[in-house]
Formats: structure tokens, sequence, C-alpha cells
């Protein structure tokens, strides 16, 4: 186990375009949890699950974003009509009860 | 609402001076405390947490309840420390909502 894995690395679309990316955990990690990053701040919390549940979604995050950890392993983060806003460093990351947090590499989103 | 601040987003120091990021918390309940840093072109990783009460790489950190701070430390600043650090916060047991700061560029100059 090399550790949470995402996938791309980057992604390039137009606008308006639909685009999902990919976040393998850690394999005995049950919580996972979706951040997005833009220049200058720091990681922004998108949405949690514990095992296949989706516990948590950030109010600010639009109708347009959709996560899914259908099995308790691997989990999927779609945009749907994407806007140049959405352009950022979205960021997986795993763990246990009790423990910090593992992060992916993050999957770089530009939006043209 | 939880919140994390981190007044500084640039700490520029000389090799071999003393360190200290600053990290200020707004929670209403018993929170836990953490410390990540990335080093260049590397993913965010896991410093240290406030309940090991630990020191990693010859960085502590005190949480001040009393103060609402959890501020990061080193007495002898190396080249190699050099990268963003960020502070965050979780719910002590639970779900962990982890929140994090923006961050502070931290600048060894040899």
């Amino acid at each position: 186990d090399t550790g949470v894995s995402q996938d791309p690395r980057h992604k390039i679309t137009k606008r308006g375009q639909n685009v999902t990316f990919r976040c393998d955990p850690i394999s005995e990690h049950n919580r996972l949890y979706w951040y997005r990053q833009t220049l200058g701040q720091g990681p922004e919390f998108l949405t949690y699950f514990q095992n296949e549940a989706q516990l948590e979604k950030s109010r600010l995050l639009s109708d347009r974003f959709s996560a899914e950890r259908p099995k308790g392993s691997f989990s999927t983060l779609e945009i749907q009509r994407t806007e140049q806003g959405d352009s950022a460093m979205y960021l997986c990351a795993s763990s246990v009860a009790g423990a910090g947090l593992y992060f992916g590499p993050g999957t770089r989103l530009t939006v043209t | 609402a939880q919140r994390v601040t981190q007044p500084e987003k640039l700490l520029s120091v000389f090799k071999g001076a003393p360190v200290e990021l600053k990290c200020n918390y707004s929670y209403s309940g018993s929170p836990e405390l953490f410390w990540y840093v990335q080093y260049s072109r590397q993913r965010l990783q896991l410093l240290l947490r406030h309940i090991s009460r630990e020191s990693i790489k010859g960085f502590t950190a005190d949480l001040n309840k009393g103060e609402t701070s959890f501020h990061l430390k080193k007495p002898f600043a190396q080249e190699e420390d050099s990268a963003m650090y960020y502070c965050a916060l979780s719910y002590s047991g639970g779900y962990q909502k982890v929140t994090f700061g923006t961050g502070t560029k931290l600048q060894v100059i040899p």
C-alpha cells in the first residue's frame, strides 16, 4: 500500500463539461475526506464519508458537486457543468478514528 | 462554528534562529489540534497533534485553552524546515471534520 492515490493528477476541461475524480484511500482507513484548495488558501472541507455513508457535505458546495463511496473503499467526486470558479486543487484524505489525515497528491482542475 | 486563524502568510527566519508559527482557534467544545506540513512538491502530511505531546523534527506545540492557541515552535530553524505549515482543528471523539487555517509559509534563510 503506497498511501492515498488520486486520479487523474491533472484535468483541463472546458466550461460546462462534467468531470469525475477518483480517490483510493489507504485500505484499512474507513474515513474519507474531500477538500478543495485554491492558491493562498488552506484546504477547504467539501465532504466526508465514514465507510460508505456520506456524513456531511459542505454548505458551500452547490448541487453541481456530488461524491460517492459505493463500497466503502474508493470514492469519486463529480462536478457537473463546470465553471471557471471550480478551478482548484482537489484533495482526498483518509484516516481512522483517533489519527490524523493522510492526504493524496491531489487532482489539479483547470476550467477554461 | 469552528475556525482556525494563522495570522502570518510568510515567516522568514535565519538558520539557527528560533521559530514560532502562530495558530489561534475558535471552537466551543473540546478540540483536537494538529499541525500539517507541505514541503515543496510533496503532499500535505501530518507533523504533530496536541494529544500526542511529542516533538517531531524538533517542533513542539502546546495547546493553550485559555488563549485558544496552538503555536508551533522550534528552537533552531534548519533550511529543510522551509515549507507551508497548516494548523488544523477537529472535534475530539466521534465524527471528526477537520478545519484548516490558511497556512504560513516558513522560509529559512541560510
